[in-house]
This record gives structure tokens, C-alpha cells and sequence, in this order.
């Protein structure tokens, strides 16, 4: 079975924080993709990344960035120099090697960046 | 860039009643998706769809529910007759190939209020 666990409930930062969300995941697949997705306070679910199994490079992008750890089955997250718009919550998601099949999401943590 | 479009952003139903949310997937998208997220919860996956078949469903989606994609642009899920359980935000999703586990494109979401 696949499962997604956050652990962070909740984070509050204050502007300019670094701050990194931890996601822990389960899987028996060799081949599996993790995904990361930000819901706003609209509620829309917006895509961040996308990284498979056999790609463990970390990856920046502006201030995000990815640390994909397969030894530890870890997909964290951070952000640099955080900022108020980034005050959302964060799921962390895996997903089989299979077209169509479920993304399995974590809980959520929330992020909260005060000024 | 294109988006997925559900409508009603908002729908409040009578225990009992049927109710039908509507999306309307990005054109050249050839699968599709429904998830929901209970208030404060994860989001979770009900059915994903391709080809006019469903692809995957999970054990929430039981009899009660059932998807259509009437007219080759709407994608459609409907509940027979609602629970109050069923309150939650349901999001559309689509994605563009067969290929696995593109991104997926997410929809701002319907509110379902089951009173």
C-alpha cells in the first residue's frame, strides 16, 4: 500500500525565514513519481514538481526547492527567504507508474509567513 | 494558460437530493480525474477516466456516485442521493497524455454543502 505522511501540521515563520516541509512516503513500487502541490487560501491546488523515482538530483527553482532522498523514502521541501504569499498549505503527493492511477496525497501542513 | 473550469463554485443540496458538479477538463486532456477534500482534510482520490471508461476508482466512490462525459467537452460526476458525509470540496482534474502520471491540472473546485 502507498501512503504519504507529513508529519508538520502546522508552521508559522516569520519574512525571510527558510523554512522546509518534510514528507516521508511509503511504496512497494520500484518505479514511482512524488509530487508536490500548493493550496492557496482560494483552494485552488496548484502543481510545483513532479520527480520519479530514479531521479534523485535535487532541484531549485527560484526560492523552492526539492530534496529527494530514496534511502530515507524522504521528499522535503523548502523555502528561501520565505515570503506572505507563501502562506499556504502544502501536500505532498506519490503516485504509481501506472497512467491514470491515484495520487495518493499527504495530510497537509500549513504554512503560515507573517510579516 | 488553460485551465480546467468546474461549476457551481458553490452548491448546497437537501440530504437525499441528487446533485451533479460539472467540469469542463483543458481540450487536448485525455484523462480525468475527481478528488475530494473533506473540510481541514487530505485530498483524496474517488475516479479517474479515460477512453469513456472509468480507469481506477476508489472505495469512497460506491454506487452512489457515477461519472459521465456526456458531450466530449463536460466531465461530469453525480451523486444519486447525498449524505451529509458527502460535504466536501470536489475537484476536477485532468491530464494530458497516456503517458504516466503527467501533472495534473486541478480545477478551483465545487463546495458541496449537504444539509
Amino acid at each position: 500500500a502507498q501512503k504519504v505522511t507529513q508529519a508538520q501540521t502546522e508552521i508559522s515563520v516569520v519574512e525571510k525565514e527558510d523554512v522546509t516541509l518534510d514528507c516521508v512516503y511509503e511504496t512497494r513500487d520500484t518505479t514511482y513519481y512524488l509530487f508536490w502541490y500548493k493550496q492557496p487560501p482560494s483552494g485552488e491546488l496548484v502543481f510545483l514538481i513532479r520527480r520519479n523515482s530514479f531521479d534523485e538530483q535535487n532541484e531549485i527553482s527560484g526560492r523552492y526547492s526539492w530534496n529527494f532522498q530514496k534511502s530515507t523514502s524522504s521528499f522535503n521541501f523548502t523555502i528561501t527567504a520565505s515570503q506572505v504569499v507563501d502562506s499556504a498549505v502544502y501536500f505532498c503527493a506519490l503516485t504509481r507508474n501506472q497512467a491514470g492511477t491515484a495520487l495518493i496525497f499527504g495530510k497537509g501542513t500549513t504554512l503560515s509567513v507573517s510579516s | 494558460e488553460p485551465e480546467v473550469t468546474q461549476t457551481p463554485s458553490h452548491q448546497v443540496t437537501q440530504m437525499g437530493q441528487e446533485v451533479i458538479l460539472r467540469c469542463v477538463p483543458i481540450s487536448n486532456h485525455l484523462y480525468f480525474y475527481w478528488y475530494r477534500q473533506i473540510l481541514g482534510q487530505k485530498v483524496e482520490f474517488l475516479v479517474s477516466f479515460y477512453n469513456n471508461e472509468i480507469s481506477e476508482k476508489s472505495e469512497i466512490f460506491d454506487d452512489q456516485f457515477s461519472v459521465e462525459r456526456p458531450d466530449g467537452s463536460n466531465f461530469t460526476l453525480k451523486i444519486r442521493s447525498t449524505k451529509l458525509e458527502d460535504s466536501a470540496m470536489y475537484f476536477c482534474a485532468s491530464s494530458e497524455t497516456v503517458r504516466n502520471n503527467e501533472k495534473l491540472f486541478f480545477g478551483s473546485g465545487t463546495q458541496l454543502s449537504v444539509l
